[in-house]
């Protein structure tokens, strides 16, 4: 376990569904992150939250709206999402400070769009 | 714009044999790097944190070295093992990036034979 937990571990939904992903962490840290990973992909950044404000949206659809009520829980909202977007979603926490510090991911989301 | 490349794709090897896994990244400019591991459908365990005015990190077999005016760095694994089986991901914190983004490689796929 690395204090950050993510649910739900799966997740199929249909591409008029409405879902949402969940991140949680116990570390201490107060920035979070969204990654996707494709098949045969590097990992990509989606969002990044600092202080519960988010600080970099890299070029993501609207279809993928982030929200961080606290410095302890991210939300990934999911909706009208598309077959390619079918991929493993992980959160990420680190201290924020210098970027000196150490990243902790999740187990992930591994999201199924039919 | 900052790009990090893992070379060899892929690894296969007999157990007890050393192996290096090898980084590369295109901007010298970055505060740290981080080697993480990810076994198939999982999460990212972090492995070794090198920050940019450390030249190596150990611990147990593993041994990472960073060369930052090459744009280099290498993974040591020792005496592998059936169980160091798994994906080995490298990846830079970009120097003057908000939020310690992450810049990932694609990754190497090692594979210890027993």
């Amino acid at each position: 376990e690395t204090g950050v937990t993510q649910t739900p571990r799966h997740l199929v939904m249909g591409m008029t569904n409405k879902k949402s992903l969940k991140c949680e962490q116990h570390l201490g840290h107060n920035a979070m992150y969204w990654y996707k990973q494709s098949a045969k992909k590097p990992l990509e950044l989606m969002f990044v939250y600092s202080l519960e404000e988010r600080v970099e949206n890299n070029s993501v659809p609207s279809r993928f709206s982030p929200e961080c009520p606290n410095s302890s829980h991210l939300f990934l909202h999911l909706h009208t999402l598309q077959p390619e977007d079918s991929a493993l979603y992980l959160c990420a926490s680190s201290p924020q400070g210098s970027g000196r510090t150490e990243a902790f991911f999740g187990q992930g989301t591994r999201l199924t769009v039919v | 714009k900052q790009e990090v490349t893992q070379i060899p794709a892929a690894l296969s090897v007999p157990e007890g044999e050393n192996l290096v896994l090898n980084c590369s990244f295109t901007d010298s400019a970055i505060y740290n790097l981080q080697w993480f591991r990810q076994d198939p459908g999982k999460g990212l365990t972090s492995l070794l944190l090198i920050q940019s005015s450390q030249r190596e990190q150990t611990s147990g077999r593993l041994n990472a070295s960073l060369d930052k005016s090459s744009g280099r760095s290498t993974l040591y694994i020792a005496a592998s093992q059936p169980g160091d089986s798994a994906t080995y991901l490298c990846a830079v914190i970009p120097y003057m990036e908000y939020g310690n983004k992450l810049v990932f490689g694609a990754g190497t796929i090692l594979r210890v034979k027993s």
